[in-house]
């Protein structure tokens, strides 16, 4: 079975500032890791995937996440926040084969302030 | 734009009764899934249909079901209302099977069961 850890229901930062989300996994095969952000009233949209090509992913708008097999950690990171980031970002495990469907973690909302 | 339209966006029903809510995806993606997120929860997954037949459930009653069609629409129903269905409802639908296939998101229906 598979389950997604997100530490953090809230995190608030100031624009410009370092943005860091964290993301624990735990999966019996190796996974497939997936980062989606959702604005107010809005569906998920894709920000970055890890599928074992490399392990710093780069996604859209300057996200990164890297893949730390030994910490089972996928965190997501922001060298510089601005107030469009502002949203809540789901972090969510799929397995490599079969019928694989995702996983969500809780989700952290992230706050940003002039 | 992920190419997956949902309908309606918002509904409201009374609870003992049955909603059908659409989805429309991208040509090509024959891999569909339904999902619920409750609020301030992440998407928990309800089904999953590849080529019109349902090759995977999620934790969800019999009263959730659906179908696949082929011009890549598909539908959830869901019979006897409850208070707790009240949820965001999202479909998202992919090209093939694979664990590291994207998967794209609609914007979801909101439904309310008052």
């Amino acid at each position: 079975a598979q389950s997604v850890t997100q530490l953090g229901s809230h995190v608030s930062v100031s624009e410009g500032a370092l943005v860091l989300l964290r993301c624990n996994y735990s999966s019996s095969v190796p996974p497939y890791l997936f980062w989606y952000v959702q604005y107010p009233n809005q569906g998920l949209q894709l920000l970055l995937k890890y599928t074992s090509a490399a392990t710093l992913v780069k996604g859209i708008n300057g996200f990164e996440a890297e893949f730390k097999k030994s910490e089972t950690s996928f965190h997501l990171t922001k060298p510089s926040a601005h107030m469009s980031d502002a949203a809540e970002y789901f972090c969510a495990v799929s397995e490599w084969s079969g019928y694989s469907t995702l996983t969500f973690g809780k989700g952290t909302m992230l706050l940003v302030s002039p | 734009e992920t190419g997956v339209t949902q309908s309606p966006t918002h509904l409201i029903k009374t609870r003992g009764q049955q909603v059908t809510l659409r989805c429309s995806s991208q040509s090509g993606h024959n891999t569909v899934s339904w999902y619920q997120q409750a609020l301030g929860q992440g998407p928990q997954f309800i089904f999953q249909y590849y080529r019109e037949e349902e090759n995977g459930r999620g934790n969800f009653p019999p009263r959730f079901s659906g179908l696949q069609f082929p011009n890549y629409s598909s539908e959830l129903n869901v019979n006897a209302l409850e208070l707790d269905d009240s949820a965001l409802y999202l479909c998202a639908s992919r090209d093939g099977q694979g664990g590291g296939n994207t998967i794209y998101f609609g914007e979801g229906s909101w439904l309310t069961v008052v």
